[in-house]
């Protein structure tokens, strides 16, 4: 069974960049079948999707977030990152991983859908 | 963005008791909704997506139904372990949002 394992720094510095790596073991990133999401929960608060990628570096980032976000892949260790520049205290948060199953399929692209497995999650803090 | 709403944010019940929620989206999502359980300190697990299909391994005691705009999870008889916080979230459009949020508390 798929199982992700986020992992990175948990003390960023304002106006820094923060970088995580999201490991897949049990199953190949390279599959076609998926998505690959970053989402993030403010202490206390609500769920915000980030961003997915698929295995070939098609990416797509919620618009809130896109000036700042880069998703990455590499498929040679099953492994994909984000990184968020120029963070904020607001940016303090667990970060997620997940797995995205391909919602609706136009001939040509298909949107993100649920999101099954999730890594534990990785708090990140940002302060100086 | 499409919007989502849920209700109640928060309500105590006991164990055996069947609970409802409701989640209300701003626009038509067709059926594109899933239903999420969190538990303090962990991550959210997915019980159903389409709605109303069922997560493999996932007790059938949870249900989902609804489409459209408005949709509802319910648990037909609550148990110690669905003491949690259950989001439900839209795949409809980008980007992908959760609703804000209903914490089942013991009473």
């Amino acid at each position: 069974q798929v199982q992700l394992q986020e992992s990175g720094p948990g003390l960023v510095k304002p106006s820094q960049t923060l970088s995580l790596t999201c490991t897949v073991s049990g199953g190949s990133i390279s599959s076609g079948d998926y998505y690959w999401s970053w989402i993030r929960q403010p202490p206390g608060k609500g769920l915000e999707w980030i961003g997915y990628i698929y295995y070939s570096g098609s990416t797509y980032y919620n618009p809130s977030l896109k000036s700042r976000v880069t998703i990455s892949v590499d498929t040679s260790k099953n492994q994909f990152s984000l990184k968020l520049s120029s963070v904020t205290a607001a940016d303090t948060a667990v970060y997620y991983c997940a797995r995205d199953n391909l919602g609706y399929c136009s001939s040509t692209s298909c949107l993100p859908g649920e999101f099954d497995p999730w890594g534990q999650g990785t708090l990140v803090t940002v302060s100086s | 963005a499409i919007r989502m709403t849920q209700s109640p944010s928060s309500f105590s019940a006991s164990t055996g008791d069947r609970v409802t929620i409701t989640c209300r989206a701003s626009q038509g999502i067709s059926s594109y909704l899933a239903w999420y359980q969190q538990k303090p300190g962990k991550a959210p697990k997915l019980l159903i997506y389409a709605a109303s299909t069922l997560q493999s391994g996932v007790p059938s005691r949870f249900s989902g139904s609804g489409s459209g705009t408005d949709f509802t999870l319910t648990i037909s008889c609550l148990q110690s372990e669905d003491f949690a916080t259950y989001y439900c979230q839209q795949y409809y459009s980008y980007p992908p949002v959760f609703g804000p949020g209903t914490k089942v508390d013991i009473k």
